[in-house]
């Protein structure tokens, strides 16, 4: 079945440094979103990506999608502490309406 | 909007116990999802309903596990009889299902406890 693997599990950054999770698919996705989740809270939709090498940006959060539609990237520049969370991404294959998660990404941020 | 309603947000309950979950979904969403999340296991699918109708439940751990959406606007998901390694949090989406949009609203999940 379809795998997505998520790196880094864990990543310490001081307050201003950039981040990046990777995320990469077993298999070519027809889409991928990217959610984040608040400790103690719930994932909230953050984007979708659709086509092969897309680039969107939300402020300081850059999002890619692979030419191949196997791998995604989320890049967050000059990190605040309020982008502390966990990070996951979520990959469907064409014809699935079942999302398959990362394991995600949490991002700690040292003032 | 209210978003997705989940209750109760918290439970504890005693090994071999009945659990009862419960879950409004936005209005006019047609799919809606239930999830398990664990440090150990992430976030896992559990089922996945389309216009009230049980499409997948691969991610259904055991018998122990049931679900239902007898409407629109109402779904369970039970557990009975509830074991200690069913400690997590459950948490339920729902969706507009529309050409290639799938974004998923998370309720704020219920953090069962089975001692």
């Amino acid at each position: 079945g379809q795998q997505v693997m998520q790196i880094p599990q864990y990543q310490h950054v001081q307050e201003g440094e950039d981040f990046t999770t990777y995320c990469n698919s077993s298999t070519t996705l027809s889409n991928i979103q990217w959610y984040k989740q608040r400790p103690g809270g719930h994932p909230v939709f953050l984007i979708q990506l659709v086509k092969s090498g897309e680039v969107k940006k939300q402020k300081r959060l850059t999002f890619q999608f692979g030419e191949a539609k196997k791998n995604s990237s989320l890049h967050i520049t000059a990190t605040q502490t309020t982008d502390v969370g966990t990070y996951f991404c979520a990959g469907w294959s064409g014809g699935s309406y079942i999302p398959t998660f990362g394991r995600g990404t949490s991002l700690i941020v040292h003032p | 909007d209210a978003g997705v309603i989940q209750s109760p947000r918290h439970e504890v309950t005693e090994m071999g116990q009945e659990v009862t979950l419960r879950c409004k979904p936005i209005s006019g969403h047609n799919s809606l999802f239930w999830y398990r999340q664990t440090m150990m296991r992430g976030l896992e699918l559990l089922i996945y309903f389309n216009n009230n109708v049980p499409i997948d439940d691969s991610g259904m751990p055991e018998d122990r596990f049931s679900a239902k959406m007898p409407n629109a606007s109402f779904s369970t998901l039970k557990i009975q009889p509830s074991e200690p390694r069913d400690s997590a949090v459950y948490f339920c989406a729902s969706s507009l299902m529309t050409g290639r949009s799938y974004e998923q609203y998370f309720g704020p999940g219920t953090r069962l406890t089975v001692t």
